[in-house]
């Protein structure tokens, strides 16, 4: 069945930091990756997607991301912080069913320190 | 670009109403929409695909007689909680996908997500 792991429940970076988020997917085909962004009692926002094509993928927000097929991972990083960016950030695989439906994993909750 | 619109926002209701969600895509026709359920501090679980004149498509695990799910028009969307219970306080989350027409707008396989309601049952 395909799933999407979020290893980190929570990270905390301070402002002007490096981060990473990561992501590992189970799918058995080629599959659609994506990450959102959740802002406190929001609806979700696209950062960046995945289809086909070059494997490092820039997305708003200064956010890019990498899939690797061998580690059946896609993380997403960003070179430097801003406290803006505290939010909860979803990876998610969109499943080739007959509607692609999309599956999101567990969800890092991201909090930056000034 | 695309925009989808849930109402209302914030409901509160009584236990045992029923409670009406709509999800509106607002510049584009979305073939399909998908109805997600969010507990606090927790991921998004897909409840329900909603196909346009069509039955929905429920997930293993939830009621399709306790959430209805209508998909009337290629605009519309609408969730219906019936005989609401504390348990069922959540925040629900609309998507939706485009048709052919809507491609160059979102992009294929790409979901536009609405702002969410949040159901308050006492």
């Amino acid at each position: 069945a395909q799933s999407v792991t979020q290893p980190d429940i929570h990270i905390t970076v301070s402002e002007g930091a490096s981060l990473e988020l990561r992501c590992n997917y189970s799918y058995g085909a080629t599959p659609y990756l994506f990450w959102y962004v959740q802002s406190p009692g929001q609806g979700l926002q696209l950062l960046l997607k995945y289809f086909s094509g070059d494997t490092l993928v820039q997305g708003i927000k200064g956010f890019e991301a990498e899939f690797k097929r061998s580690q059946s991972s896609f993380n997403l990083r960003k070179p430097s912080v801003h406290w803006s960016d505290a939010a909860e950030y979803f990876c998610a695989v969109g499943v080739a069913t007959s509607y692609d439906k999309v599956i999101f994993g567990p969800g890092t909750s991201l909090s930056v320190i000034p | 670009g695309a925009v989808v619109s849930q109402h209302p926002s914030w409901v509160i209701c009584k236990s045992g109403t029923s409670v009406k969600i709509e999800c509106r895509s607002l510049d584009f026709q979305a073939t399909t929409m998908f109805w997600y359920r969010q507990f606090p501090k927790q991921s998004l679980m897909l409840m329900a695909t909603s196909n346009e004149g069509s039955k929905a498509t429920y997930e293993q695990g939830v009621e399709k007689d306790k959430f209805l799910i209508n998909h009337a028009s290629l605009t519309l969307s609408t969730l219906t909680v019936t005989s609401a219970h504390p348990e069922d306080s959540s925040f629900y989350i609309c998507s939706a996908r485009g048709g052919q027409g809507a491609y160059r707008s979102i992009g294929a396989n790409v979901l536009t997500f609405g702002a969410g309601s949040r159901l308050t049952v006492l």
